[in-house]
């Protein structure tokens, strides 16, 4: 099956400290996204990649996808309690019978103040 | 700034009867898309729609569910006859165009509680 996996699984840092998530695929990947997800709410969209080696940041966040496009990392400096919730990465991941979009499970961060 | 509304945010209801989720997608946007998240377990994609019609749908997404876009701004998800595996979180996004050139933009998400 398609699948994504995602590291750690929780992740429990100290405010002020840098961070970093993984996501990884054995399939190369046509199109990597980010998002956060508040506890019980919706998805917020946080990053798009679709190039080897491409790197994006907004805020205090940089995503990158690898030259293979098959992992991802989701860096985070200096963690505010703001950024706590669950980061999820999803992917369209192609097989012979088509396009499906996959999530990974998720990382969930805490951000002690 | 523009987002995906859905109603109702909560939905509760006995087994064996039909459900509709309602959506409303960003207006300019072309393409529709229902997810859904059991509690504890991932988000799982159901189906994307497009010119009126499905273009993709996973394996979940069997003859008790059907989509529509009744009136050019609404987008629904029906369930038929609900199950109790039914009950999850359901999420609508839609982007402008594919997921593969442009962000989908996720609903705060319809939970459906089947009793």
């Amino acid at each position: 099956s398609q699948e994504l996996e995602q590291s750690p699984q929780s992740l429990i840092v100290q405010e002020g400290k840098n961070l970093t998530i993984n996501c990884t695929s054995s399939k190369t990947l046509y199109g990597l996204y980010w998002y956060k997800q508040k506890y019980g709410e919706g998805l917020i969209f946080l990053m798009m990649l679709q190039k080897g080696g491409e790197e994006k940041s907004h805020e205090k966040i940089t995503a990158k996808l690898d030259e293979k496009k098959q992992q991802s990392s989701l860096h985070i400096t200096a963690s505010q309690p703001s950024h706590a919730g669950i980061y999820l990465c999803g992917a369209d991941m192609r097989d012979n019978y088509g396009q499906n979009f996959v999530f990974g499970p998720g990382t969930r961060l805490s951000v002690l103040p | 700034e523009p987002e995906v509304t859905q109603t109702p945010s909560h939905q509760v209801t006995q087994m064996g009867q039909e459900v509709i989720l309602r959506c409303v997608p960003i207006s300019n946007h072309l393409y529709f898309y229902w997810y859904r998240q059991i509690l504890g377990q991932k988000v799982e994609f159901l189906v994307s729609f497009y010119n009126n019609e499905i273009s993709e749908k996973s394996e979940i997404f069997d003859d008790q569910f059907s989509v529509e876009r009744p009136d050019g701004s609404n987008f629904t998800l029906k369930i038929r006859s609900t199950k109790l595996e039914d009950s999850a979180m359901y999420f609508c996004a839609s982007s402008q165009g594919t997921w593969l050139t442009d962000t989908q933009y996720f609903g705060p998400g319809t939970r459906l509680t089947v009793l």
